[in-house]
């Protein structure tokens, strides 16, 4: 496609549910990372794949969250029993070589809200 | 571990006018640094990217600045416009894969 594409874009959950949201990057992108977004602040990193492979997952706040990148392109991420303070925009950025190489290209964000 | 300031965290100006949107990182050991524009719901649209051996990148009524010695970054926009009003963020790139950001600078610009 001709941007990165993130769904939903809006997922109101109840606490302790589960919940996952997808990212499509730009084809042919080898580099994939996962922000969090809380209100009034800027994005804070989650995690990095190059390709299909995870190479840095220190940001994800606990093991509630999960991301994947099984044929290295589209992604999920999942969080298990999700809690308040996990509500935030969630985004999704590519590019098109490794990490530090060049500009990122970030989706719309998924907006999730946790009652 | 690197910090990022930016100041102000808000404006708001008469259209028309110049001005100017610092930024601030602690740790100078940088790969680059990079400006986005925020628009509300919106995702992160990439502004401008300065290499840490460039001094300044221009695009059109947009000029950024790098001074990575003393820790600075500047984003100049000249001759505001209603259309330039959003949140403003500036991200640094030390090498580990992710991006440093702000809080940002929200910016809004009075027809």
């Amino acid at each position: 496609g001709a941007g990165v594409s993130q769904s939903p874009r809006y997922k109101v959950a109840k606490r302790g549910q589960d919940v996952a949201l997808r990212c499509d990057p730009i084809s042919g992108h080898v580099s994939l990372f996962w922000y969090q977004q809380a209100l009034g602040q800027g994005p804070e990193f989650l995690t990095y794949f190059q390709n299909e492979a995870q190479l840095d997952k220190s940001g994800l706040p606990s093991d509630r969250f999960f991301a994947e990148r099984p044929e290295g392109s589209v992604s999920t991420l999942k969080i298990q029993r999700t809690q308040q303070e996990d509500s935030a925009v969630y985004l999704c950025a590519s590019s098109l070589g490794r990490a530090n190489t060049g500009e990122l290209f970030f989706g719309e964000g998924s907006r999730l809200t946790v009652l | 571990k690197q910090e990022v300031t930016q100041i102000p965290a808000a404006l708001s100006v008469p259209e028309g006018e110049n001005l100017v949107l610092n930024c601030s990182f602690t740790d100078s050991a940088i790969y680059n640094l990079q400006w986005f524009r925020q628009d509300p719901g919106k995702g992160l649209t990439s502004l401008l990217l300065i290499q840490s051996s460039q001094r300044e990148q221009t695009s059109g009524r947009l000029n950024a600045s790098l001074d990575k010695s003393s820790g600075r970054s500047t984003l100049y926009i000249a001759a505001s416009q209603p259309g330039d009003s959003a949140t403003y963020l500036c991200a640094v790139d030390t090498g580990r894969r992710a991006l440093t950001f702000g809080s940002g600078t929200r910016l809004q610009v009075q027809p």
